[in-house]
């Protein structure tokens, strides 16, 4: 089906640990985003792209890195991560001011 | 810069009620969306409505519905009959009008609908 996909859906990471979390969608969307939802704070915006090789931060992007070498792919990484950076993250994309189509999530604990 | 505001962080309704979930913003743009997004306990978000500044009307999806007050910067969303699978939470949502732009969430509404 079309859509976003992210992976992994769940994840446990100890202090100081690196990770990718990834994001691919197969409907040539140029523009793609990540969001981090804490409980009580709505989502919040790490990092966005608005196509191949161009990507700019957002509002929280302390602590990740991403890239899009692709149309279809934009990873997001944490190096050295920590227990603030526990929270459930987003994939997005869009196509010009339409709707966004989001990801099924993936839930991050850092112990 | 943007802001969005939802003052309401619980509701509950009864199955067949009426409900409505408050949004304000504060913008000094003249263009731009504005959306409510329903995420149930599945964690997935899902697109329920979409308003565009420019239109006058307001927008409809069959039990859901909006007052749009531009001159307010409100945006209340409406849900008629509600149901047990509405349950959920809601977020409401602003986007300026240009391509490539992020949207920006309110905090959030949970609200629980009970038979």
């Amino acid at each position: 089906n079309a859509g976003v996909t992210q992976t992994p859906k769940f994840r446990i990471l100890k202090i100081g640990q690196s990770m990718t979390l990834q994001c691919a969608q197969d409907m040539n969307h140029n523009y793609m985003y990540w969001y981090r939802q804490d409980p009580g704070m709505g989502l919040k915006l790490i990092y966005y792209s608005v196509g191949a090789g161009i990507t700019d931060k957002g509002e929280v992007p302390n602590g990740y890195n991403v890239s899009r070498s692709t149309t279809e792919d934009f990873p997001l990484r944490l190096e050295l991560a920590a227990p603030s950076q526990t929270s459930v993250y987003f994939c997005a994309s869009s196509y010009e001011l339409y709707g966004y189509t989001f990801g099924s999530g993936t839930r991050l604990t850092v112990v | 810069a943007q802001t969005v505001t939802q003052s309401q962080p619980e509701m509950s309704v009864q199955e067949a009620e009426t409900v409505t979930l408050s949004c304000t913003y504060d913008t000094s743009e003249n263009n731009y969306y504005l959306f409510w997004y329903k995420q149930p306990p599945s964690r997935q978000m899902i697109l329920v409505i979409r308003q565009e500044a420019y239109k006058q009307q307001n927008a409809t999806e069959n039990r859901f519905s909006v007052n749009f007050q531009k001159a307010a910067k409100s945006f209340s969303l409406k849900i008629s009959d509600s149901q047990l699978g509405d349950t959920a939470m809601y977020f409401c949502a602003f986007m300026i009008h240009q391509a490539g732009t992020a949207l920006i969430f309110g905090k959030g509404t949970t609200l629980s609908v009970s038979s």
